[in-house]
Protein backbone atom coordinates (compact mmCIF):
# COMPACT_ATOMS: atom_id res chain seq x y z
CA UNK A 1 0.00 0.00 0.00
CA UNK A 2 0.95 3.63 -0.61
CA UNK A 3 2.32 5.87 2.11
CA UNK A 4 0.13 8.67 2.77
CA UNK A 5 1.11 12.00 4.38
CA UNK A 6 -1.25 14.39 6.36
CA UNK A 7 -0.29 17.42 8.78
CA UNK A 8 -0.54 16.41 11.99
CA UNK A 9 -3.52 18.86 12.95
CA UNK A 10 -5.96 21.92 11.42
CA UNK A 11 -8.11 24.27 12.76
CA UNK A 12 -11.58 25.34 11.17
CA UNK A 13 -14.06 27.87 12.02
CA UNK A 14 -17.56 26.69 12.32
CA UNK A 15 -19.31 27.05 9.13
CA UNK A 16 -16.65 27.21 6.96
CA UNK A 17 -15.25 24.32 4.70
CA UNK A 18 -12.61 22.42 6.13
CA UNK A 19 -10.17 21.45 3.65
CA UNK A 20 -8.14 18.33 4.52
CA UNK A 21 -5.41 17.67 2.45
CA UNK A 22 -3.39 13.93 1.93
CA UNK A 23 -0.19 13.56 -0.22
CA UNK A 24 0.32 10.05 -1.53
CA UNK A 25 2.87 10.70 -4.42
CA UNK A 26 3.33 6.90 -4.74
CA UNK A 27 -0.02 5.86 -5.51
CA UNK A 28 -0.03 3.20 -7.90
CA UNK A 29 -3.14 2.99 -10.76
CA UNK A 30 -4.93 0.74 -9.25
CA UNK A 31 -4.90 2.25 -5.56
CA UNK A 32 -7.98 4.27 -4.38
CA UNK A 33 -7.85 6.63 -1.67
CA UNK A 34 -9.94 6.59 1.51
CA UNK A 35 -10.89 8.44 4.20
CA UNK A 36 -12.33 7.70 7.29
CA UNK A 37 -12.74 10.03 10.25
CA UNK A 38 -12.59 9.10 14.39
CA UNK A 39 -14.71 10.84 16.97
CA UNK A 40 -13.21 11.06 20.37
CA UNK A 41 -13.35 7.39 21.99
CA UNK A 42 -15.21 6.35 19.25
CA UNK A 43 -14.76 3.99 16.43
CA UNK A 44 -13.85 5.06 12.98
CA UNK A 45 -16.30 6.06 10.48
CA UNK A 46 -15.92 5.33 6.83
CA UNK A 47 -16.41 8.97 4.75
CA UNK A 48 -15.95 8.65 1.11
CA UNK A 49 -13.44 6.87 -1.17
CA UNK A 50 -12.51 7.73 -4.82
CA UNK A 51 -9.69 6.68 -7.46
CA UNK A 52 -9.33 9.35 -9.70
CA UNK A 53 -12.79 11.00 -10.44
CA UNK A 54 -13.48 13.59 -7.69
CA UNK A 55 -16.41 12.34 -5.92
CA UNK A 56 -18.91 13.72 -3.26
CA UNK A 57 -21.34 12.11 -1.12
CA UNK A 58 -23.76 13.50 1.78
CA UNK A 59 -20.52 13.74 4.20
CA UNK A 60 -18.09 14.93 2.24
CA UNK A 61 -16.40 15.48 -1.37
CA UNK A 62 -13.14 14.14 -2.00
CA UNK A 63 -10.26 15.82 -4.66
CA UNK A 64 -7.93 13.92 -6.21
CA UNK A 65 -5.28 16.01 -8.22
CA UNK A 66 -4.81 14.49 -12.01
CA UNK A 67 -1.71 13.09 -10.98
CA UNK A 68 -3.22 11.03 -8.58
CA UNK A 69 -0.66 12.39 -6.10
CA UNK A 70 -2.23 13.86 -3.79
CA UNK A 71 -6.03 14.81 -2.56
CA UNK A 72 -8.15 17.03 -0.70
CA UNK A 73 -11.08 16.19 1.54
CA UNK A 74 -13.76 18.67 1.96
CA UNK A 75 -15.94 19.51 4.42
CA UNK A 76 -18.73 22.39 2.87
CA UNK A 77 -19.91 23.21 5.95
CA UNK A 78 -17.73 22.38 9.26
CA UNK A 79 -19.64 21.74 12.32
CA UNK A 80 -18.57 21.29 15.90
CA UNK A 81 -19.52 17.94 15.59
CA UNK A 82 -16.96 17.19 12.63
CA UNK A 83 -14.24 17.40 15.28
CA UNK A 84 -12.54 14.36 15.07
CA UNK A 85 -9.20 13.01 13.91
CA UNK A 86 -8.94 12.44 9.90
CA UNK A 87 -6.85 9.46 8.12
CA UNK A 88 -6.50 9.08 4.51
CA UNK A 89 -5.57 5.89 3.26
CA UNK A 90 -4.12 4.27 0.11
CA UNK A 91 -5.17 0.96 -0.81
CA UNK A 92 -5.90 -1.97 -3.82
CA UNK A 93 -9.85 -2.28 -3.68
CA UNK A 94 -10.16 -5.54 -2.62
CA UNK A 95 -7.65 -6.31 -0.52
CA UNK A 96 -7.48 -8.78 2.51
CA UNK A 97 -5.54 -8.01 5.89
CA UNK A 98 -4.60 -4.28 7.22
CA UNK A 99 -6.21 -1.38 6.82
CA UNK A 100 -3.46 0.67 7.75
CA UNK A 101 -5.16 3.68 9.36
CA UNK A 102 -1.56 5.87 10.48
CA UNK A 103 -1.81 9.10 12.77
CA UNK A 104 -3.99 11.11 10.56
CA UNK A 105 -4.70 14.45 11.03
CA UNK A 106 -6.59 16.14 14.00
CA UNK A 107 -9.28 18.69 12.86
CA UNK A 108 -10.60 21.19 15.61
CA UNK A 109 -13.81 23.23 14.35
CA UNK A 110 -13.61 26.04 16.61
CA UNK A 111 -16.90 28.49 17.50
CA UNK B 1 -29.83 -1.55 12.66
CA UNK B 2 -27.14 -2.67 15.17
CA UNK B 3 -23.98 -2.75 12.76
CA UNK B 4 -21.66 -3.96 14.88
CA UNK B 5 -22.14 -4.94 18.46
CA UNK B 6 -19.31 -5.20 20.63
CA UNK B 7 -19.33 -6.92 24.44
CA UNK B 8 -18.44 -5.72 27.05
CA UNK B 9 -17.83 -1.88 26.91
CA UNK B 10 -15.19 -1.54 30.14
CA UNK B 11 -13.54 -4.51 31.47
CA UNK B 12 -10.89 -4.60 34.42
CA UNK B 13 -8.41 -7.62 34.57
CA UNK B 14 -5.92 -8.66 36.70
CA UNK B 15 -2.67 -10.13 35.88
CA UNK B 16 -2.94 -13.29 34.51
CA UNK B 17 -6.97 -13.55 33.96
CA UNK B 18 -8.48 -14.65 30.86
CA UNK B 19 -11.27 -12.93 29.04
CA UNK B 20 -13.16 -13.19 25.47
CA UNK B 21 -14.30 -9.85 24.05
CA UNK B 22 -17.26 -10.65 21.62
CA UNK B 23 -18.27 -8.93 18.56
CA UNK B 24 -20.81 -9.60 16.08
CA UNK B 25 -22.81 -8.05 12.85
CA UNK B 26 -25.77 -7.89 11.45
CA UNK B 27 -24.88 -7.04 8.05
CA UNK B 28 -24.21 -10.14 6.22
CA UNK B 29 -20.32 -8.85 5.90
CA UNK B 30 -17.46 -11.64 5.09
CA UNK B 31 -14.75 -9.91 6.59
CA UNK B 32 -14.08 -9.26 10.49
CA UNK B 33 -11.52 -7.43 12.20
CA UNK B 34 -10.15 -7.21 15.80
CA UNK B 35 -8.26 -3.51 16.20
CA UNK B 36 -6.75 -2.11 19.06
CA UNK B 37 -5.73 1.46 19.87
CA UNK B 38 -3.00 2.93 22.87
CA UNK B 39 -3.25 6.46 23.98
CA UNK B 40 -2.32 8.99 20.85
CA UNK B 41 -1.72 6.08 18.72
CA UNK B 42 -3.23 5.06 15.66
CA UNK B 43 -5.53 1.34 15.28
CA UNK B 44 -3.19 -1.79 15.14
CA UNK B 45 -4.96 -4.54 13.75
CA UNK B 46 -4.68 -7.61 15.47
CA UNK B 47 -6.46 -10.46 13.52
CA UNK B 48 -8.73 -10.58 11.11
CA UNK B 49 -11.12 -12.89 9.06
CA UNK B 50 -11.60 -12.50 5.33
CA UNK B 51 -14.53 -15.33 5.60
CA UNK B 52 -16.25 -17.54 7.52
CA UNK B 53 -13.64 -20.63 9.06
CA UNK B 54 -10.51 -18.67 7.97
CA UNK B 55 -8.07 -15.95 10.41
CA UNK B 56 -4.81 -15.02 10.15
CA UNK B 57 -3.07 -12.26 12.01
CA UNK B 58 -2.53 -9.12 12.09
CA UNK B 59 0.76 -6.54 12.89
CA UNK B 60 0.17 -7.75 16.63
CA UNK B 61 -0.95 -10.63 17.12
CA UNK B 62 0.79 -12.04 20.24
CA UNK B 63 -1.35 -12.87 23.35
CA UNK B 64 -4.58 -12.80 21.69
CA UNK B 65 -6.76 -15.60 19.90
CA UNK B 66 -9.41 -15.42 17.66
CA UNK B 67 -12.58 -17.24 16.73
CA UNK B 68 -15.08 -16.83 13.64
CA UNK B 69 -17.92 -18.92 15.41
CA UNK B 70 -20.35 -18.04 11.97
CA UNK B 71 -20.50 -15.49 9.86
CA UNK B 72 -21.74 -13.43 12.34
CA UNK B 73 -19.65 -13.48 15.27
CA UNK B 74 -15.98 -13.22 15.86
CA UNK B 75 -14.52 -13.03 19.20
CA UNK B 76 -11.19 -12.12 20.41
CA UNK B 77 -9.66 -13.88 23.47
CA UNK B 78 -6.78 -13.20 26.02
CA UNK B 79 -5.56 -15.95 27.88
CA UNK B 80 -3.39 -14.82 30.63
CA UNK B 81 -4.01 -11.11 30.31
CA UNK B 82 -0.52 -8.44 30.50
CA UNK B 83 -0.87 -5.13 31.61
CA UNK B 84 0.38 -4.20 27.74
CA UNK B 85 -3.01 -5.46 26.52
CA UNK B 86 -4.35 -2.20 28.48
CA UNK B 87 -5.77 -0.98 25.58
CA UNK B 88 -9.37 0.06 23.65
CA UNK B 89 -9.83 -2.94 21.27
CA UNK B 90 -12.29 -2.26 18.42
CA UNK B 91 -13.77 -4.62 16.31
CA UNK B 92 -14.90 -4.26 12.79
CA UNK B 93 -16.37 -5.77 9.66
CA UNK B 94 -16.48 -5.12 5.69
CA UNK B 95 -18.52 -6.34 3.02
CA UNK B 96 -16.02 -8.34 1.15
CA UNK B 97 -14.51 -8.26 -2.54
CA UNK B 98 -14.60 -4.77 -4.13
CA UNK B 99 -16.14 -2.72 -0.82
CA UNK B 100 -13.73 -4.58 1.38
CA UNK B 101 -12.19 -1.40 2.68
CA UNK B 102 -15.50 0.25 3.52
CA UNK B 103 -15.12 -0.99 7.36
CA UNK B 104 -17.52 -0.41 9.97
CA UNK B 105 -16.64 0.06 13.35
CA UNK B 106 -18.03 -1.30 16.78
CA UNK B 107 -18.06 1.37 19.98
CA UNK B 108 -15.32 -0.21 21.39
CA UNK B 109 -13.91 -1.79 24.67
CA UNK B 110 -11.84 -0.36 27.21
CA UNK B 111 -9.76 -2.66 28.58
CA UNK B 112 -7.53 -2.39 31.83
CA UNK B 113 -5.34 -4.72 33.10
CA UNK B 114 -4.03 -3.94 36.46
Amino acid sequence: DAKTTQPPSMDCAEGRAANLPCNHSTISGNEYVYWYRQIHSQGPQYIIHGLKNNETNEMASLIITEDRKSSTLILPHATLRDTAVYYCIVRVAGSQGNLIFGKGTKLSVKP
Amino acid sequence: NAGVTQTPKFQVLKTGQSMTLQCAQDMNHNSMYWYRQDPGMGLRLIYYSASEGTTDKGEVPNGYNVSRLNKREFSLRLESAAPSQTSVYFCASSPGGKTNEKLFFGSGTQLSVL
